[in-house]
């Protein structure tokens, strides 16, 4: 089973450019978040969606769009690349939010903006 | 506002003992994640407690005191592949996850 599949794995983008992450999950899970990971700070969420048609704002929301247009599809957009968006990025899904579930991650996406 | 501590990094020795602390202070809790990030890949999940006391799961125990708002996970006869980093996190009220920055461990043989 694939589970959480992130594409692409690595990008190097300038300043200005845009770029979509796709995030794909096949367990059939309601929820799903983007997630950016960088030295010495926790997870922070960026956006999350709880299911197919819905997206609500994480804790890092600026610089970053989303959709949902699909239940196992979930994508992140940066319509305008900043060298503060260099990080990695993990997609993660739940089945039943995290009230009782635990988050499953994909692999991650690193990305690099000069 | 809402902070989630953990030592940066940790070492110890294959077969040991070692414990992983954790302190919180969030607006409310729901729960406690324990999460498992070998270096350049995923998090996956270790454990979870929202009740006070000790959840045992194979080698590896994670222990909850609300009051205190402290955890702990314990790792028992290290493995090198225990090498990873460990990251805490904290269910607020609002169902939202705080994570620590994570706790690096490093296994010697």
């Amino acid at each position: 089973n694939a589970g959480v599949t992130q594409t692409p794995k690595f990008r190097v983008l300038k300043t200005g450019q845009s770029m979509t992450l796709l995030c794909a999950q096949d367990m059939n899970h309601e929820y799903m978040y983007w997630y950016r990971q960088d030295p010495g700070m926790g997870l922070r969420l960026i956006h999350y969606s709880v299911g197919e048609g819905t997206t609500a704002k994480g804790e890092v929301p600026d610089g970053y769009n989303v959709s949902r247009l699909k239940k196992q599809n979930f994508l992140l957009g940066l319509e305008s690349a900043a060298p503060s968006q260099t990080s990695v990025y993990f997609c993660a899904s739940s089945s039943s939010g995290l009230a009782t579930g635990e988050l499953f991650f994909g692999e991650g996406s690193r990305l690099t903006v000069l | 506002g809402q902070n989630i501590d953990q030592p940066t990094e940790m070492t110890a020795t294959e077969g040991a003992i070692v414990q992983i602390n954790c302190t919180y202070q969030t607006s409310g809790f729901n729960g406690l994640f324990w999460y498992q990030q070998h270096a350049g890949e995923a998090p996956t999940f270790l454990s979870y407690n929202v009740l006070d006391g000790l959840e045992e799961k194979g080698r590896f125990s994670s222990f909850l005191s609300r009051s205190k708002g402290y955890s702990y996970l314990l790792l028992k006869e290290l493995q090198m592949k225990d090498s990873a980093s460990y990251l805490c996190a904290v269910m607020d009220s609002n169902y939202q996850l705080i994570w620590g920055a994570g706790t690096k461990l490093i296994i010697k043989p």
